[in-house]
């Protein structure tokens, strides 16, 4: 059974307002990925680490979004403008390997932006 | 970049009847396959997966069949149950430094009428 913990379930914002979320991975594991999964249930992929450096992440993420996984602290995603398209379903998932292995998911966050 | 379609976006059978999902990608350079149920409030579930390097792959009630030349992937589920009403996702992985994150199909939600 997956142990990646989410936090907070529910996030409500402003528009304007910082969002922010955090992610223990499964014990062991130093590949955390983030995702955001849309209404339409459509994956974006965000940005991904090993350890607690940044492997790739999206334009999106490095203009409008912050996101770190220091060691012995959960992973952590900021949204630092919220936007109504933001509005989402962030999912945390932790992997021993960059690739090709199987990938861990939270049970995620749900951002509403009001 | 890759591109994951999914086929049919619903399906809704009577108990005990068989399904089949049907999967197509575009990179040829994918390698894993993973595959995930998703209920409502519940974190994405591994349910199987398939490396480039086979052709087929049953665990229990699902059978999933790749079809390298054609880059198209399906899987059968047998016996169904009220139990495995969610809405189900292939994804496509490449194994290239930096490229681990996992493309989404666009989900096919399944309903099992009792």
């Amino acid at each position: 059974n997956s142990k990646v913990i989410q936090t907070p379930r529910y996030l409500v914002k402003g528009q304007g307002q910082k969002a922010k979320m955090r992610c223990i991975p499964e014990k062991g594991h130093p590949v955390v990925f983030w995702y955001q999964q849309n209404k339409n249930n459509e994956f974006k992929f965000l940005i991904n680490f090993q350890n607690q450096e940044v492997l790739q992440q999206i334009d999106m993420t490095e203009k409008r979004f912050s996101a770190e996984c220091p060691s012995n602290s959960p992973c952590s995603l900021e949204i630092q403008s919220s936007e109504a398209g933001d509005s989402a379903l962030y999912l945390c998932a932790s992997s021993l390997a960059q690739s090709n292995t199987e990938v861990f998911f939270g049970k995620g966050t749900r951002l509403t932006v009001v | 970049g890759e591109q994951v379609e999914q086929l049919p976006s619903s399906l809704i059978v009577q108990e005990g009847a068989s399904v089949l999902i049907n999967c197509s990608y575009t990179d040829s350079a994918s390698v894993y396959f993973p595959w995930y149920k998703q209920e409502p409030g519940k974190r994405l579930q591994f349910i199987i997966d398939i490396r480039s390097n086979m052709e087929r792959k049953q665990t229990q009630r699902l059978t999933l069949l790749f079809d390298k030349k054609t880059k198209h992937l399906s899987l059968h589920i047998t016996a169904t149950q009220p139990g495995d009403s969610a809405i189900y996702f292939c994804s496509a992985s490449i194994m290239n430094y930096n490229q681990g994150k996992l493309i989404f199909g666009q989900g096919t939600k399944l309903s099992i009428k009792p």
